[in-house]
């Protein structure tokens, strides 16, 4: 049974330019989540997709947008790339089941350097 | 300022020493997560506490919830090699569609 997937593993960028990171949630797992980890801090959340929808959003700008699929598998999108965004990305799957919030699995992340 | 204060920020002990790490808030959690991470991965769940004053122990960790539901703290005995990583306590925020992290705490064990 495959855990979280992230793509690309490492992506180098240049100020200003656009990025799309991508994840397979764990099989049976319909929620996905966002995270920016920042060098020496714990992951900051950035938006949650259910059901194709964006259904909740951390404190980042619109500069960061994402997308869930049918497939529930996601993609974190993020424009006008600034040094500050060099991070490491999680996403986490979970399986929706209200009102108890359920366990969130992380993938690896993938690491991205703006220069 | 982090809703979640966790200390020390850095531990660098031998095989063999305990240890202990905190995570300390002024806000009353109903539940709270530690996590550990090791480099190049992703965060994994180690335990949830619920009930103020509990205690959980997973092998050589053992992990408290304050009585009043504000802070935690991880101890680790005759720590190892393999018990390096960053070490982080979380919350679940908002019906569970968030985790708001500490800062956490980089543990090194030396052999």
């Amino acid at each position: 049974d495959a855990g979280v997937t992230q793509s690309p593993t490492h992506l180098i960028k240049t100020r200003g330019q656009q990025v799309t990171l991508r994840c397979s949630p764990k099989s049976g797992h319909d929620t996905v989540s966002w995270y920016q980890q920042a060098l020496g801090q714990g992951p900051q959340f950035i938006f949650q997709y259910y059901e194709e929808e964006e259904r909740q959003r951390g404190n980042f700008p619109d500069r960061f947008s994402g997308h869930q699929f049918p497939n529930y598998s996601s993609e974190l999108n993020v424009n006008a790339l600034l040094l500050g965004d060099s991070a490491l990305y999680l996403c986490a799957s979970s399986l929706r089941v209200l009102p108890i919030p359920d366990t969130q699995y992380f993938g690896p992340g993938t690491r991205l350097t703006v220069l | 300022t982090q809703l979640l204060e966790q200390s020390p920020q850095f531990l660098s002990i031998q095989e063999g020493e305990n240890l202990t790490v905190y995570c300390n808030s002024s806000s009353v959690f109903s539940s709270l997560q530690w996590y550990r991470q090791e480099p190049g991965e992703g965060p994994v769940l180690l335990v949830t506490v619920v009930t103020g004053g509990e205690v959980k122990k997973l092998k050589r960790l053992t992990f408290q919830f304050g009585d009043a539901r504000k802070d935690s703290s991880l101890h680790i005995t005759a720590a190892q090699p393999g018990d390096t990583g960053l070490y982080l306590c979380a919350v679940i925020m908002e019906y569970g569609n968030k985790l708001v992290f500490g800062a956490g705490t980089i543990l090194r064990v030396k052999s």
